[in-house]
């Protein structure tokens, strides 16, 4: 089945410094992924849609500035948070689908849990 | 206004009962549906997905779509303990390609009492 894998699962920094967060796929070309945000016992929100190639289409009040995103592959795209605050501390999960199989779900990394001190 | 609505519960059920959890939807160009369950801590995971009126099981799961009324449910028959997660109700515009974003409701918490 498709394989999303989501690198690091959790990182604290320091505030103020950045932090790069990679979603690749495993077993399958994903010229779309998704990055998602979600606060303690809070939904996913939708931050951005990342394309390959082209530049990424931002949510309403998502700063394109400040979360830096690139596609530069059919398997990899990167979310870089840029001079973090205590605010963004949060869980961020990038999905992507794996439109050439059975499964048309779309498939979620691990995760990775952002601490910014 | 929200695109996708759930209870967020908690809905506490018996261990070996139906769980039966309800979803609705206000955009009704939504053509595919999908349930994930996601464990406190972790990324969710794909029970089901629904793209036509009417029922669709997979072992112990039976998603219901009903377009007419913008209605999306999920049954879990013979709950277990393990089954006790939140479940995101989710949907999106178009079925084929990849680059369709999907709309996920703000999830219920299931219990499932021994």
């Amino acid at each position: 089945g498709a394989v999303v894998s989501q690198h690091p699962s959790r990182v604290i920094c320091k505030s103020g410094t950045s932090v790069k967060i990679e979603c690749r796929s495993l077993d399958f070309q994903a010229t779309t992924m998704f990055w998602y945000r979600q606060f303690p016992k809070q939904s996913l929100m939708l931050m951005a849609t990342s394309n390959e190639g082209s530049k990424a289409t931002y949510e309403q009040g998502v700063e394109k500035d400040k979360f830096l995103i690139n596609h530069a592959s059919l398997t990899l795209s990167t979310l870089t948070v840029t001079s973090a605050h205590p605010e963004d501390s949060s869980f961020y999960i990038c999905s992507a689908r794996d439109t050439a199989g059975l499964n048309y779900g779309y498939t979620f990394g691990s995760g990775t849990r952002l601490t910014v001190v | 206004q929200k695109e996708v609505e759930q209870n967020s519960g908690p809905l506490s059920v018996p261990e070996g009962a139906i769980a039966s959890l309800n979803c609705t939807y206000s955009d009704r160009g939504s053509q595919s549906f999908f349930w994930y369950r996601q464990y406190s801590g972790k990324s969710p995971e794909l029970i089901m997905s629904i793209y036509s009126n009417g029922d669709k099981e997979d072992g112990r799961f039976t998603a219901q779509l009903n377009k007419a009324s913008q209605y999306v449910s999920l049954l879990i028959r013979d709950s277990q303990p393990s089954d006790s997660a939140t479940y995101l109700c989710a949907g999106g515009a178009i079925l084929t390609g990849g680059g369709n974003k999907l709309t996920f409701g703000t999830g219920t918490q299931l219990k499932v009492e021994l």
